[in-house]
């Protein structure tokens, strides 16, 4: 069964630094692969995904993720962050179609904090 | 704003009680999904509709009970539940296609059960 890991519970980086956030998946085939994040008291929104080609996509807010089919991994990372990008950020995984719906995997989160 | 609005954003309730929790989105999207997010555990997925018709049921136990009159309109009602059951829920929605499409989802109903 697909599964997604996001080792890390809490991450606190300054502001102005950089930022790599960690997600491996388990997936039997290409997987389709998924950044959200959501603000505090909202829903999530879509940052980038991965589904073939380059293995370095870039999203929206200055984020980017590279997929590694060797690791398994799918890092988020941005080279400065800025106050308003603490949140919590979730890895996911397309774990088939339901009938042209979708299914997704998602990872428990990494909660991010700025310190100023 | 992403086009998802969920109504209540708070709701508590006895176990005993019956409520319902309201999902309605503008986007003209045909698949609606409900997820729980407990704290400290990944969202789970519960319902899918697509074109008003369930299509997944991810083991979820019968006191809630989800209702899609319409492409546009999603319930799920809630009976005799459980303190565990305490979470938000979160509504989504996504165009019906062959792949994945982006998931747009509502703020959520932040549920306690007491």
């Amino acid at each position: 069964a697909q599964s997604v890991t996001q080792p890390d519970i809490h991450i606190t980086v300054s502001e102005g630094a950089s930022l790599e956030l960690r997600c491996n998946y388990s997936y039997g085939a290409t997987p389709y692969l998924f950044w959200y994040v959501q603000s505090p008291g909202q829903g999530l929104q879509l940052l980038l995904k991965y589904f073939s080609g380059d293995t370095l996509v870039q999203g929206i807010k200055g984020f980017e993720a590279e997929f590694k089919r060797s690791q398994s991994s799918f890092n988020l990372r941005k080279p400065s962050v800025h106050w308003s990008d603490a949140a919590e950020y979730f890895c996911a995984v397309g774990a088939g179609g339901i009938q042209g719906a979708q299914k997704l995997v998602f990872g428990q989160g990494t909660r991010l904090t700025i310190n100023p | 704003e992403t086009g998802v609005t969920q109504t209540p954003r708070h709701l508590v309730m006895g176990m005993t009680n019956k409520k319902s929790l309201k999902c309605e989105q503008h986007l003209g999207h045909n698949a609606m999904y409900w997820y729980k997010q407990s704290a400290k555990k990944p969202l789970e997925l519960m319902f899918v509709y697509n074109f008003k018709e369930q299509t997944e049921n991810n083991s979820v136990p019968s006191r809630f009970s989800p209702e899609c009159p319409n492409s546009s309109h999603l319930f799920l009602h809630l009976h005799t539940l459980q303190p565990e059951d305490s979470a938000l829920y979160l509504c989504a929605s996504s165009q019906s296609g062959t792949g994945y499409e982006k998931l747009f989802f509502g703020s959520g109903t932040q549920l306690s059960v007491l």
